[in-house]
């Protein structure tokens, strides 16, 4: 069965601290991994995209990795700030799933001032 | 990045009416867009698979004719809870895939409809 675990569920840490955030899936034939950003009662907005091919993607202060062998990813946010408080959901595609996305269940970060 | 809006944000009903939440690629077209569900404190779930100028497509155990799916445009994918009851009170969000090259297969999301039956 193709599933997304992150863990921790919550993780709160002080500003400024440089944090990682976890993701593993079972099935390493993944298409792409997607980062989503989801604040209480919003939609997602997508943070980063990598592709099959790719081990990294960086944006700003975020950066993703993807080892498709271990079956991990992971999404490092450097000098934390409040504003960062949010909850962040990993989501894959795999290869020939009908599914277009099958996300984690997502970890709530606390950035405290 | 391409930009997926919702229409209502938020909606409260009584128990039996019918609620119709849209969501639209606001620059971008989209001949499939995925409609979820979330209930609090929880993932994403996937309902159903919206196509373009043919039928949906459900996840097990979605009801079809609980939730109706229109997808009229490239542009416009509707939802229609029909007959709503307190149980189907929840936060639902669309979503659309980009596939211009712009959009590199990006999935992008609409901010969300949050639904009250009474």
């Amino acid at each position: 069965k193709q599933e997304v675990t992150q863990i921790p569920a919550a993780l709160s840490v002080p500003e400024g601290e440089n944090l990682v955030l976890n993701c593993s899936f079972t099935d390493s034939a993944i298409y792409n991994l997607q980062w989503f950003r989801q604040d209480p009662g919003k939609g997602l907005t997508s943070l980063l995209l990598i592709q099959s091919s790719q081990r990294e993607q960086t944006s700003g202060r975020l950066n993703a990795s993807l080892d498709k062998s271990s079956g991990r990813s992971t999404l490092y946010i450097a000098a934390s700030q409040p504003g960062d408080s949010a909850t962040y959901l990993c989501a894959v595609k795999w290869y020939g799933s009908a599914r277009q996305l099958t996300f984690g269940s997502g970890t709530q970060l606390t950035v405290l001032p | 990045g391409a930009v997926v809006s919702q229409h209502p944000s938020w909606v409260i009903c009584k128990s039996g009416t019918s609620v119709k939440i849209e969501c639209r690629s606001l620059d971008f077209q989209a001949t499939t867009m995925f409609w979820y569900r979330q209930f609090p404190k929880q993932s994403l779930m996937l309902m159903a698979t919206s196509n373009e100028g043919s039928k949906a497509t459900y996840e097990q155990g979605v009801e079809k004719d609980k939730f109706l799916i229109n997808h009229a445009s490239l542009t416009l994918s509707t939802l229609t809870v029909t007959s709503a009851h307190p149980e189907d009170s929840s936060f639902y969000i669309c979503s659309a895939r980009d596939l211009s090259g712009r959009g590199r297969g990006e999935l992008f999301f609409g901010e969300g409809s949050r639904l009250t039956v009474l």
